[in-house]
């Protein structure tokens, strides 16, 4: 079983809609969480970072973490064509050489 | 901003030439990193190094170096370019701290081996 597992999509909305976006874990030491944004042919992109549970705004952006229940969310709300791409979680446990952990990805599309 | 360039976009070679990929990054950052990409893979770890002239192996080194010489440049390494090194590798780096700082990337480069 993976350490992190993310949903690969495809996932397709119409535009407005909310999107939301998950990743389970195991590794109950990730204290550090992170979402990029990819899109294609590009590196991926830091969209949010949050240290421990709790919520984290940004715009139409928000990252929820559960630690008790090892998940991830990011809502994207109002979404918009531009939010097209692959998304990817990651995470780190404090003092891991490897650094992070990351999801497989999650393709959005975003139809006008 | 932050900037992490990597030295080619698009890069083709040949079966057992070496092979070098270059990044640099602006950001006065300690740790730097390789990865490859591959559909269905995701992101996985070659390299990293956290300074100058060091270097730690992540999940699948097998086939590759890397080289540190100075804080800006880390540079991955192709001994003997096998088709099955055909991928899209990213370069990204981070700041040393107390809490674990998030990774910036560079925009990748897709190497094609033949």
């Amino acid at each position: 079983q993976k350490e992190v597992e993310q949903d690969p999509g495809p996932l397709s909305v119409p535009e407005g809609a909310i999107v939301s976006l998950n990743c389970t874990y195991s590794n109950s030491a990730f204290q550090y969480f992170m979402w990029y944004r990819q899109y294609s042919r590009k590196g991926p992109e830091l969209l949010m970072y949050t240290y421990s549970s709790g919520n984290k705004e940004d715009g139409r952006f928000t990252a929820q973490v559960d630690k008790s229940s090892k998940y991830i969310s990011l809502f994207i709300r109002d979404s918009q064509p531009s939010d097209s791409a692959t998304y990817l979680c990651a995470m780190s446990a404090r003092g891991s050489a490897r650094q992070l952990t990351f999801g497989s990805g999650t393709q959005l599309t975003v139809l006008p | 901003d932050v900037k992490v360039t990597q030295s080619s976009r698009y890069l083709v070679k040949r079966t057992g030439e070496k092979v070098f990929l270059e990044c640099v990054q602006d950001m006065d950052h300690e740790n730097m990193f390789w990865y490859r990409q591959d559909p269905g893979l995701g992101l996985r770890l070659i390299y990293f190094s956290y300074d100058v002239k060091m270097k730690e192996k992540g999940d699948i080194p097998e086939g590759y170096s890397v080289s540190r010489e100075k804080k800006e440049r880390f540079s991955l390494i192709l001994e003997s370019a096998s088709t099955n090194q055909t991928s899209m590798y990213l370069c990204a780096s981070s700041l040393q701290g107390r809490r674990r700082q998030p990774q910036h990337f560079g925009d990748g480069t897709r190497l094609s081996i033949l």
